[in-house]
């Protein structure tokens, strides 16, 4: 059974910085691309960052880039996302999700998130 | 950017309706739309994929259509575990990017 557990959400100060980590089970974790998306309370669903098999290869939604990075670590089948200059408005349930489907040749196919971990509160507060 | 918008933002159904939401993208999106069911105090699901396909394991009585811009989504039988937001996301290719449709909440009437 395929299994996501996020850890690592707190409440904290705007400008301070936090990480999340995603633990992953029950699959290949080195063979899927990872996903991290939010959701405000009472809001809805926003992606906020991709990184790729291999890990050279990260995407962001404009609002983070610069201030959040995803990586990982295949053998400790694990997903993180540092947060830096955090500002109210990153305050959210933060999911990791795992990515189906693939790219080839500039094109991809069937992408989705197929499985979705419960999800850690982040809060940012003075 | 690509913007979606859907409609309606909230409808409320008998059981054994048919419930309809539609999704309209910005731009042409090909089929590169999604369809997933969040239930109150749970990670989102995903139903459909690439706008017609069902994911494995969900239930017939959900479907999807669409190309271009413009996408449906339905539950043909409406029953109350149903009662979740359903969001629309699309894809871009490259580099691989996702926005999520603001959602529709389904009550039962």
């Amino acid at each position: 059974e395929v299994q996501l557990v996020e850890s690592g959400g707190a409440l904290v100060q705007p400008g301070g910085s936090l990480r999340l980590s995603c633990a992953a089970s029950g699959f290949t974790f080195s063979q899927y691309w990872m996903t991290w998306v939010r959701q405000p309370p009472g809001k809805g669903l926003e992606w906020v960052a991709n990184i790729k098999v291999v890990g050279s290869e990260t995407y962001y939604v404009d609002s983070v880039k610069g201030r959040f990075t995803i990586s990982r670590d295949n053998a400790k089948n694990s997903l993180y996302l540092q947060m830096n200059s955090l500002r109210a408005e990153d305050t959210a349930v933060y999911y990791c999700a795992r990515v189906a489907g693939y790219c080839t040749k500039g094109v991809c196919y069937y992408l989705r998130f197929d499985s979705w971990g419960q999800g850690t509160l982040v809060t940012v507060s003075s | 950017d690509i913007q979606m918008t859907q409609s309606p933002s909230s409808l409320s159904a008998s059981v054994g309706d048919r419930v309809t939401i539609t999704c309209q993208a910005s731009q042409d999106i090909s089929n590169y739309l999604n369809w997933y069911q969040q239930k109150p105090g749970k990670a989102p699901k995903v139903l459909i994929y690439d706008a017609s396909n069902l994911e494995t394991g969900v239930p017939s009585r959900f479907s999807g259509s669409g190309s271009g811009t413009d996408f449906t989504f339905t539950i043909n039988s409406l029953q109350p575990e149903d009662i979740a937001t359903y969001y629309c996301q699309q894809y871009d290719n490259l580099p691989p990017s996702f926005t999520f449709g603001p959602g529709t909440k389904v009550d039962i009437k």
